[in-house]
């Protein structure tokens, strides 16, 4: 069963990076994309962004100016860079499988928790 | 941007009873239109796909209807393990997600 996993440092300082790695485990990354998704305390999801096994990538155009992503399938990885952050980024961070059929994010992580505090 | 807008925001209900949920897309989206569940503390687990068709495993009492711009999310018999947010999810232009239905047992 594919499983994912995300890691990385659950305080973020406001106006520095934040920086999380998904691993995945039990299947395989290639011919599939691959997503962050967050959610802020209390509220509703938003993508953030997704990437191809080929590195291929898009993103929210709300957040692309300060996102990047990168893959490292030998790995079984991907990461997620968002620049300067504010209060406003504090929230459950999600990777997930997908889009895959019919637009949907069918497996995904247990979340972190990321909160931007000085 | 297409915004996703559900209603209601949070409902309760008893157990037995239909429950109804609505979601309106700001453009027409054809039945690019998913459904999710979600229980406190964990990720959200899609139920239907392309507006009415139900995920392999999901309980039958589940079920979705609509396209264009309206869509409907229906349980038929609400039990005790259904009480969880529900959200709308278009993928007609990227991927926006409604705000969300909190549905409680009365």
């Amino acid at each position: 069963q594919l499983q994912l996993q995300e890691s990385g440092p659950g305080l973020v300082k406001p106006s520095e990076t934040l920086s999380l790695t998904c691993t995945v485990s039990g299947g395989s990354m290639t011919n599939y994309y691959w997503s962050w998704i967050r959610q802020p305390p209390g509220k509703g999801l938003e993508w953030i962004g997704y990437i191809y096994d080929n590195g291929n990538t898009n993103y929210n155009p709300s957040l692309r100016s300060r996102v990047t992503m990168s893959v490292d399938t030998s790995k079984n990885h991907f990461s997620l860079t968002l620049t300067s952050v504010t209060a406003a980024d504090t929230a459950v961070y999600f990777c997930a499988r997908g889009p895959y059929v019919s637009g949907s994010f069918a497996f995904w992580g247990q979340g972190a928790l990321v909160t931007v505090a000085s | 941007d297409i915004q996703m807008t559900q209603s209601p925001s949070s409902l309760a209900a008893s157990v037995g009873d239909r429950v109804t949920i609505t979601c309106q897309a700001s453009q027409d989206i054809n039945i690019l239109l998913n459904w999710y569940q979600q229980k406190p503390g964990k990720a959200p687990k899609v139920l239907i796909y392309d507006a009415s068709n139900l995920v392999t495993g999901v309980p039958s009492r589940f079920s979705g209807s609509g396209s264009g711009t309206d869509f409907t999310f229906t349980i038929s018999s609400l039990q005790p393990e259904d009480v969880a947010t529900y959200y709308c999810q278009q993928y007609n232009n990227l991927y926006t997600f409604g705000q969300g239905t909190r549905l409680e047992i009365k």
